[in-house]
């Protein structure tokens, strides 16, 4: 069955850094687009950043656009996020996502999620 | 950027009907996908493309998508049903997705 485990969370002071890791598992990581989603204490849900199957395309919300960064390495089925320059608006649990499978002409909704690594930026 | 907008909660008693909405200027033009949140747990996709329901989900799940609004349908609310709802579309002139606030389903 599909499995997603993130890991990497913990409490880092304001502008360190911090690499979460989503290590997948039961089913061909390199065919699917991945996500990071996030989850402020109490708040919704928000999208962080996507990157290809492949990882030539990435994207990234204007929120964490310049210092964070995703990644991903197929032949170890683990995806990443490189978070620099933290600040306590980034406190959040983080979650990875599959994006369901290539469709022509639109995109696929999240058919999987990881139950996330909490995320805490304080002094 | 584009805004989904969504009602903070909605109550219903258990075997009623509940409508959760989620708007955004010309929604009905856009792929709206639903997901349910239950407390301490990850989302899970429960209607996507408007009105498609994945595999293993209950026809009682439902959805509809025009003009400015989507609307996610849950008849025969059972008290399991009780999460957080989120609308979702890919919002192609920002090249990101976008959540909707989220609705708080209780069940009374």
């Amino acid at each position: 069955q599909v499995q997603l485990v993130e890991s990497g969370g913990g409490v880092v002071q304001p502008g360190r850094s911090l690499r979460l890791s989503c290590a997948a598992s039961g089913f061909t990581f390199s065919s699917y687009g991945m996500h990071w989603v996030r989850q402020a204490p109490g708040k919704g849900l928000e999208w962080v950043a996507v990157i290809w199957y492949d990882g030539r395309n990435k994207k990234y919300a204007d929120s964490v656009k310049g210092r964070f960064t995703i990644s991903r390495d197929n032949s170890k089925n683990t995806l990443y996020v490189q978070m620099n320059s933290l600040r306590a608006e980034d406190t959040a649990v983080y979650h990875c996502a599959r994006e369901g499978e290539l469709r022509l002409g639109k995109l696929s909704p999240f058919d999987y999620w990881g139950q996330g690594t909490l995320v805490t930026v304080s002094s | 950027s584009y805004v989904l907008t969504q009602p903070p909660s909605v109550s219903v008693a258990p075997g009623q009907t509940a409508r959760i909405i989620c708007g955004g200027n010309n929604i009905g033009s856009k792929s709206v996908h639903w997901y349910q949140q239950k407390p301490g747990q990850a989302p899970v996709l429960v209607v996507y493309d408007d009105s498609d329901r994945p595999s293993g989900i209950p026809e009682r799940f439902s959805g509809s998508n025009s003009g400015n609004t989507a609307t996610l349908t849950i008849s025969r609310v059972e008290a399991g049903d009780e999460a957080d709802y989120y609308c979702q579309v890919w919002d192609s002139s920002s090249d990101h997705w976008v959540f909707g606030g989220g609705t708080k389903l209780t069940v009374l």
